[in-house]
């Protein structure tokens, strides 16, 4: 149980493109989801924190209208890169997390996107 | 603000070799902390998962111990296996803001053959 599911696992697209990835959970409903990004040899710093119906809170530096997240559903959280550059390359990784109480009060994370903008 | 940091960044032993990889947090009012393996170019397993009422957790050959009151977890390998060769990372929460994990730079582990 407690599976979460990233699509597309990678991604190469042209410079001022945008690029979409998708992050479901498939055998439970999270109310939160979070999104994270890991560059080469670094470890995974916090995007942003998505409540289902709500606006995503972001972190300190990250642009919100650069990644438009959106999680219109209890199972799906979307992570939108817009007018993507090449700094943005990067891992991608989301992780949802139940309502509380229903596990534990763990996260549950998802493979993984590269994302190559050329 | 929790900050996570690992000791040592990289390690690389003989196969057989029993090896603690070492984990210290600043804000010792956490609710549970967690380690995570990573291969390379691939997404997060997680290992084990401490909560704070417990001071280990066994899985196989992987023992994890958290100590709050000094503010250290630690993963122990027993006999290490060159399949063990990855990032392990620790996270713990950052209490100001709920579950917001706090991940540590990682160590990045080989086990020779």
């Amino acid at each position: 149980g407690a599976v979460v599911s990233q699509h597309p696992s990678w991604v190469i697209c042209k410079s001022g493109t945008s690029v979409k990835i998708e992050c479901r959970s498939l055998d439970f409903q999270a109310t939160t989801m979070f999104w994270y990004r890991q560059f080469p040899k670094q470890s995974l710093m916090l995007m942003a924190t998505s409540n289902e119906g709500s606006k995503a809170t972001y972190e300190q530096g990250v642009e919100k209208d650069k990644f438009l997240i959106n999680h219109a559903s209890l199972t799906l959280s979307t992570l939108t890169v817009t007018s993507a550059h090449p700094e943005d390359s990067s891992f991608y990784i989301c992780s949802a997390s139940p309502p509380a109480g229903a596990f534990t009060d763990t996260q549950y994370f998802g493979p993984g996107t590269r994302l190559t903008v050329l | 603000k929790q900050e996570v940091t690992q000791i040592p960044a990289a390690l690389s032993v003989p196969e057989g070799e029993n090896l603690v990889l070492n984990c210290s947090f600043t804000d010792s009012a956490i609710y549970n902390l967690q380690w995570f393996r990573q291969d390379p170019g691939k997404g997060l397993t997680s290992l084990l998962l401490i909560q704070s009422s417990q001071r280990e957790q066994t899985s196989g050959r992987l023992n994890a111990s958290l100590d709050k009151s000094s503010g250290r977890s630690t993963l122990y390998i027993a006999a290490s296996q060159p399949g063990d060769s990855a990032t392990y990372l620790c996270a713990a929460p950052d209490m100001e803001y709920g579950n917001k994990l706090v991940f540590g730079a990682g160590t990045i582990l080989r086990v020779k053959s």
